[in-house]
């Protein structure tokens, strides 16, 4: 069965530094894969998607990678700030022409320290 | 514009009971999926409709189904409500494109005390 791994349940980071998340699945190949960040109560939030026929992709200070070898991506926050602090999400997602149907991990809950 | 609204926000309900849940979609999202999310875990899927019609289903049991009206609303029911069941209840929606890359936009969810 699909199953999706982040790295770990939590992170903890100092201001400044660069926080960075993994999340790696197996037995399926996804066509995309979305990260999203969720605040205590309330619903997730979609920060990136990324295409399997890339490697990279930016927004602001967020960078994401996407590895279909490895089947694995990483989710860096550069200049991590405490308003970063939130449980991140990611979702690998096959083609879907119905809409999106996610299959999310566990999350990993960032917190950053100032 | 509105975001996605789900309604109530909290609900507690007895064992054996029945829930209706309820989710409107931004306007001209015509996808609407539902997910479950307890305490400590990620989204589960649920349900996805796409054009009043059902498009999807997760690991869940029969006690669980849904419909989506017309007007792209969307009502998730459980019947015979377990403990188990206690869980915050996203509704996302979403506006297709020819990729089938989108993404989902959630409601603040319901949160769901089953007694």
């Amino acid at each position: 069965s699909q199953k999706i791994e982040q790295n770990s349940e939590a992170l903890n980071i100092q201001e400044g530094k660069t926080a960075t998340l993994t999340c790696n699945y197996t037995n399926y190949s996804p066509a995309y894969l979305q990260w999203y960040r969720q605040d205590p109560g309330r619903g997730p939030v979609f920060l990136l998607l990324i295409r399997e026929n890339e490697k990279e992709k930016r927004k602001e200070r967020l960078k994401v990678t996407f590895d279909t070898t490895l089947k694995q991506s990483l989710f860096h926050i550069t200049a991590s700030q405490p308003a970063d602090s939130a449980t991140y999400l990611c979702a690998p997602q096959k083609t879907n022409q119905a809409g999106t149907a996610l299959i999310f991990g566990k999350g990993t809950t960032l917190s950053v320290s100032s | 514009d509105a975001g996605v609204t789900q309604s109530p926000t909290h609900l507690i309900k007895t064992r054996g009971q029945h829930v209706t849940l309820r989710c409107s979609p931004i306007s001209g999202h015509k996808s609407v999926s539902w997910y479950q999310q307890v305490l400590g875990q990620g989204p589960q899927f649920i349900f996805q409709y796409y054009e009043k019609e059902e498009r999807g289903r997760g690991n869940f049991p029969d006690r669980f189904s849904a419909r989506q009206f017309p007007n792209y609303s969307s009502e998730l029911n459980v019947n015979a409500l377990l403990l188990g069941d206690s869980a915050l209840y996203l509704c996302a929606s979403s506006v297709i494109t020819g990729t089938g890359a989108t993404e989902a936009f959630f409601g603040q969810g319901t949160r769901l005390t089953v007694v």
